[in-house]
């Protein structure tokens, strides 16, 4: 079974930046599009990005773009996400995400989400 | 992008019922739908993917059926630990586009 390790909470004041891990177990980390989801506080599910670690190729929400930036590193099968400028409106639980073997976004193991709290 | 309309919002259930909610998609999507259920705390699980498989390890009880734009998930003899929030997720276009959900109160 895959494992999908985040840390649990971020505090961060606003202005400051900050990068989010996600770990995972699984041997396909390289070959598969790993994703990153928002939920705001009482709110629904929203993609923001996922990344390819074999090549780095990634793919976008357009809401998000130039928002905030994905990354991985494959020799350490870890994703990230990250900030340069935080806001008070980026307070969120933000998981990560990895598809079911076979598809691109059928997310089938889920970190258990880093809560990010921004404020000043 | 492809918008995801949910219904309904919000249901309440007994156990033993058949529960019905449906996903409309604003666009086809073809049979890339999957649904998840999260509980209050908790991550989302996947229970149904490319619109009519049932996950591994999930209930029998799930069930989901639809192509193109109108999806449907069912739950037949519905239980206390259905209760939750379901949401529906297109992944045939990017931006990748989930619903509002349906809350299910058992």
């Amino acid at each position: 079974e895959v494992r999908v390790e985040q840390p649990g909470a971020e505090v961060k004041k606003p202005g400051e930046s900050l990068k989010i891990s996600c770990k995972s177990s699984g041997s396909r980390f390289s070959d598969e599009w790993i994703a990153w989801v928002r939920q705001m506080p009482g709110k629904g599910l929203e993609w923001m990005g996922s990344i390819y670690p074999r090549n780095s190729d990634t793919k976008y929400n357009p809401t998000f773009r130039g928002q905030v930036t994905v990354s991985a590193d494959k020799s350490v099968t870890t994703a990230y996400l990250q900030w340069t400028s935080l806001k008070a409106s980026d307070t969120a639980m933000y998981y990560c995400a990895t598809p079911r073997s076979g598809t691109s976004a059928a997310w089938d193991n889920w970190g258990p989400g880093t809560l990010v709290s921004v404020s000043s | 992008d492809i918008q995801m309309t949910q219904s309904p919002s919000s249901l309440s259930a007994s156990v033993g019922d058949r529960v019905t909610m449906t996903c409309q998609a604003s666009q086809d999507v073809r049979r890339f739908l999957n649904w998840y259920h999260q509980k209050p705390g908790k991550s989302p699980k996947l229970l149904i993917y490319s619109a009519a498989k049932l996950e591994t390890g999930g209930p029998s009880r799930f069930s989901g059926s639809g192509s193109g734009t109108d999806f449907t998930l069912t739950i037949d003899n519905v239980q206390p630990e259905d209760s939750g929030t379901y949401y529906c997720h297109q992944y045939d276009e990017v931006p990748y586009t989930f619903g509002l959900g349906t809350n299910l109160e058992i």
